[in-house]
């Protein structure tokens, strides 16, 4: 398994600023996800972040209003940018530590973010 | 396209009883991964259980069990001997074994677990 941290745990911004959330992992992975989940909803994927190479956004979602990093095997993080109270949500990590032929991911505990 | 389906939006068990979750989905691939995941109050989601569609065999872990049912794309979660600390939301995901890394989650089931 692999231990993930998020910072910040929880923030209240106002509309059209933008929040940077971090996600850091105990060990070198490959590949990195990031996921939004609307309160009482399910886990929606936004990227797929690997290092080395651009993110790959899934749709419904732009590198303009999510842009992410991928500085190296153990960090990334995702801006959200011109904020709105639709991004109200909690933001998730997960890697996946035996790489991308292998199944299962891991995931930090969650950024809460509430737009005001 | 893939989908997972929660037909159970909640369900309640008796601490030490056996409750079990329905997953259903939907995919024309021959092999995937499925797998079951716990999201306590706390939000930090925990793999329960794993499941490779090749293993005919259902997959073990302690006190939780599944029962697949590959011909009718069917992934139950069985909790034996409930505990308080099971009370979660509950997630079914799936995911390809090629292609794609993405996980299709379904839309979850609360349990509460009842003293």
């Amino acid at each position: 398994s692999a231990v993930i941290s998020q910072k910040p745990s929880r923030d209240i911004c106002q509309r059209g600023t933008s929040l940077t959330i971090q996600c850091q992992v105990d060990s070198q992975v490959t590949m990195m996800f990031w996921y939004r989940q609307q309160p009482g909803q399910s886990l929606t994927l936004i990227a797929t972040a690997n290092q080395g190479s651009e993110a790959t956004y899934e749709s419904g979602f732009v590198i303009d209003k999510f842009p992410i990093s991928r500085p190296n095997l153990t960090f990334s993080t995702l801006t959200v940018s011109n904020m709105s109270p639709e991004d109200s949500s909690i933001y998730l990590c997960s890697v996946a530590p035996r790489g991308g032929m292998y199944s299962e991911q891991y995931f930090g505990p969650g950024t809460r973010l509430t737009v005001t | 396209a893939q989908t997972v389906t929660q037909s159970q939006p909640e369900m309640s068990v008796q601490e030490a009883e056996t409750v079990t979750l329905s997953c259903t989905y939907d995919t024309s691939e021959s092999d995937y991964y499925l797998f079951w995941y716990k999201q306590p109050p706390s939000r930090q989601m925990i793999l329960v259980i794993r499941q490779e569609a090749y293993k005919q065999q259902n997959a073990t872990e302690n006190r939780f069990s599944v029962n697949f049912q590959k011909a009718a794309k069917s992934f139950s979660l069985k909790i034996s001997d409930s505990q308080l600390g099971d009370a979660a939301m509950y997630f079914c995901a799936y995911r390809p074994t090629s292609g794609t890394y993405k996980y299709i989650f379904g839309t979850g089931t609360r349990l509460k677990v009842l003293a």
